[in-house]
């Protein structure tokens, strides 16, 4: 009964470097969500996917990419860190898209230095 | 561009009483209101709904109460517990959600 589970928890990048975050989930969820959390400004939709090989821009998708090649897992890469992206990143799936509360990983703190 | 509004950071209530915690939007294409909750070091779980055809929707101590006219949705939680203590995000969603900024509730014994 996992749910969905993000890796890693914690990182540190220097600026310039990538990475790539990894959400899987096992509730055979067709949606799946990418959001950064500030303080001051909530949650902020990166990317989104409503299926398998798709992918969609959220609010603020610049400097990052994604890729959803099998139902259960949502890759969020950084090409390039930068420290404007030291954030709390959030991944979510959902059944449906309005009105189907999201299921949350627990987040992934990325500090760029 | 913030389109999803909680106006009050923090909200300190004490146990037993009331809590009210209020939501503000922009966006008319709105059509469904979710409030979520969030402790520390976890990622928010969902509490409630609501369709924008219905101005109330209750689950247990949970109410959720949504006036088109205004913009504006809350959530009362009736008796609040200590456990109740978290981050409060309101969310609207017409395809992907926005989320307000949170509003931190503290009930106190």
């Amino acid at each position: 009964n996992a749910g969905v589970t993000q890796t890693p928890k914690f990182r540190v990048l220097k600026t310039g470097q990538s990475m790539t975050l990894l959400c899987a989930q096992d509730m055979n969820h067709e949606y799946m969500y990418w959001y950064r959390q500030d303080p001051g400004m909530g949650l902020r939709l990166i990317h989104y996917s409503v299926g398998e090989g798709t992918t969609a821009k959220g609010e603020v998708p610049d400097g990052y990419n994604v890729s959803r090649l099998k139902k259960q897992n949502f890759l969020l890469g950084l090409e390039s860190a930068a420290p404007s992206q030291t954030s709390v990143y959030f991944c979510a799936s959902s059944r449906g898209g309005n009105g189907y509360g999201y299921t949350f990983g627990s987040g992934t703190r990325l500090t760029v230095v | 561009d913030q389109q999803v509004k909680q106006n009050s950071p923090s909200l300190s209530v004490q146990e037993g009483r009331i809590s009210i915690l209020n939501c503000d939007y922009t966006n008319s294409m709105f059509d469904y209101f979710l409030w979520y909750k969030k402790y520390p070091a976890e990622g928010p779980t969902f509490l409630i709904s609501i369709s924008s055809i219905k101005d109330k929707n209750e689950d247990g101590r949970f109410t959720v109460f949504l006036n088109k006219s205004a913009k504006h949705l809350s959530l009362h939680i009736v008796p609040s517990q200590p456990g109740d203590s978290a981050v409060y995000f309101c969310a609207a969603s017409a395809g992907d959600m926005r989320f307000g900024a949170g509003t931190r509730l503290t009930v106190k014994p």
